[in-house]
């Protein structure tokens, strides 16, 4: 099976803007989570989508949202882009995205704002 | 709110000699546990999880992690570490209170000298 896929790898973007990255899941996965990695905060979650609701939302700003498709794949956005933005942001599958279940993860997407 | 926390943020070590990572987290509740990998450049990987049962759990390339209840903690261990283990190390929990995310540490880099 292929594995959890991101796409872009890398991004630059400034100030202000927005962006909007996508997540392919593991074929079969229906719960897709976000993370974003940073070297201060490390690994904090995002949100989880299941069956295209969200289920859980981290303590983001609302600058940070995301959606999901009937096929699973799932897309966030993050509006007038800040500095602090600047991260990896993780997306992250499994089944049906229960406790008990292994979260597998992609490469990621390396987002630099200027 | 639950955390983990992983105490030794940096560690090097020679080739061939023993690797102790501690983890700790706080929740009272019923918990999964996890040890993630990310090597130089590549996504997160699992090492091993615990679900329930043996508390002492085997993963990937000789590494097993024991889950002591009564400390909070599930230490990584490995009996002797080769030059290819220089990696960053997450633990991770997730909680049986239908949040589903996963709550990281804060990464431990490991850094193994030939």
């Amino acid at each position: 099976k292929a594995g959890v896929t991101q796409t872009p790898r890398y991004l630059i973007k400034t100030r202000g803007q927005q962006v909007t990255l996508s997540c392919s899941p593991i074929s079969g996965h229906r719960s897709v989570s976000w993370y974003q990695q940073t070297p201060g905060q490390g690994l904090q979650f995002l949100f989880e989508y299941f069956s295209e609701t969200q289920r859980n939302k981290g303590n983001f700003p609302g600058r940070f949202s995301g959606r999901q498709f009937s096929n699973s794949r799932s897309e966030m956005n993050v509006s007038t882009l800040e500095l602090g933005d600047s991260a990896l942001y993780l997306c992250a599958s499994s089944l049906e995205g229960t406790y008990q279940e292994t979260q597998y993860f992609g490469p990621g997407t390396r987002l630099l704002v200027l | 709110a639950q955390s983990v926390s992983q105490h030794n943020h940096h560690v090097i070590l020679s080739e061939a000699a023993s690797l102790e990572l501690g983890c700790n987290y706080s929740y009272g509740g019923t918990v999964n546990l996890f040890w993630y990998v990310q090597y130089p450049g590549q996504h997160l990987q699992l090492l091993l999880k615990y679900f329930s049962g043996d508390p002492l759990v085997k993963g990937i390339k000789g590494f097993e992690a024991e889950f002591i209840k009564s400390k909070f903690s599930f230490n990584l261990r490995k009996p002797s570490v080769q030059w290819s283990d220089t990696a960053e190390y997450f633990c991770a929990v997730s909680l049986m209170d239908s949040s589903y995310k996963l709550i990281f540490g804060s990464g431990t880099r490991l850094l193994v000298r030939p």
